[in-house]
């Protein structure tokens, strides 16, 4: 089963504009990492943030995190068309990390 | 090699035929995760391991899936007489820490598509 839940499902945006993704969980974690899928290949680590961080910033990344409301955002700031791809989050507790249903953005020239 | 290897890239089998997906993973990786991903979804945990213990298959749905990492390394994960609902891409997965508390990084391969007729 999927412990997160991204919003929204989709996105699509111009180039230069912003991204942001929401992720709800449902249980304790030890930290949160977002995922990128580009169509047809694996996913690609983009970030981890522990449980006991607020924020942290990668490049043109930015990941929140609430414990308080068992969610997470991740901004894409300046988009570029090499963006368009799928984004999960996954929650890490325990032997494995739990994935989000993910969100599909589409960045347009 | 330099990333994690998965092969065939492609597999289409007959229902009722078994089926074997190859997974290498970063030279050194302790752990190794299957994952199954239906179009449009998430990936779903399927199996871990630690070296050769098979410390987790509770994401395994049914006794058709088996997998197994003899010598810590390379591991395959077998499904016997496939049925539709397993058409999906299996995605394999290493990381170079112990899962556990803290689950590090994962590094993903690029799949195996199955379809099943």
């Amino acid at each position: 089963s999927q412990q997160g839940e991204e919003d929204p499902q989709a996105l699509s945006i111009q180039e230069g504009e912003n991204a942001t993704m929401n992720c709800s969980y449902k249980t304790s974690i030890n930290n949160l990492q977002w995922y990128r899928q580009n169509s047809g290949r694996g996913l690609v680590h983009l970030i981890l943030i522990r449980s006991n961080e607020r924020e942290k910033h990668s490049g043109r990344l930015r990941v929140t995190l609430d414990t308080s409301k068992k969610s997470s955002s991740l901004l894409i700031t300046a988009s570029r068309a090499a963006d368009t791809a799928s984004y999960f989050c996954a929650t890490g507790g325990g032997n494995k990390l739990t994935f989000g249903t993910g969100t599909q953005l589409k960045v347009e020239l | 090699g330099a990333g994690v290897s998965q092969s065939p890239r492609y597999k289409v089998a007959k229902r009722g035929q078994d089926v074997a997906l190859r997974c290498d993973p970063i030279s050194g990786h302790v752990s190794l995760f299957w994952y199954q991903q239906a179009l449009g979804q998430g990936p779903e945990f399927l199996t871990y391991f630690q070296n050769e213990a098979q410390l987790d298959k509770s994401g395994l749905p049914s006794d058709r899936f088996f997998a197994e990492r003899p010598e810590g390394s390379v591991s395959t994960l077998k499904i016997q007489r496939t049925q539709q609902e397993d058409s999906a891409v299996y995605l394999c997965a290493s990381s170079l820490v112990r899962s556990g508390a803290n689950t590090g990084e994962l590094f993903f391969g690029e799949g195996s598509r199955l379809t099943v007729l």
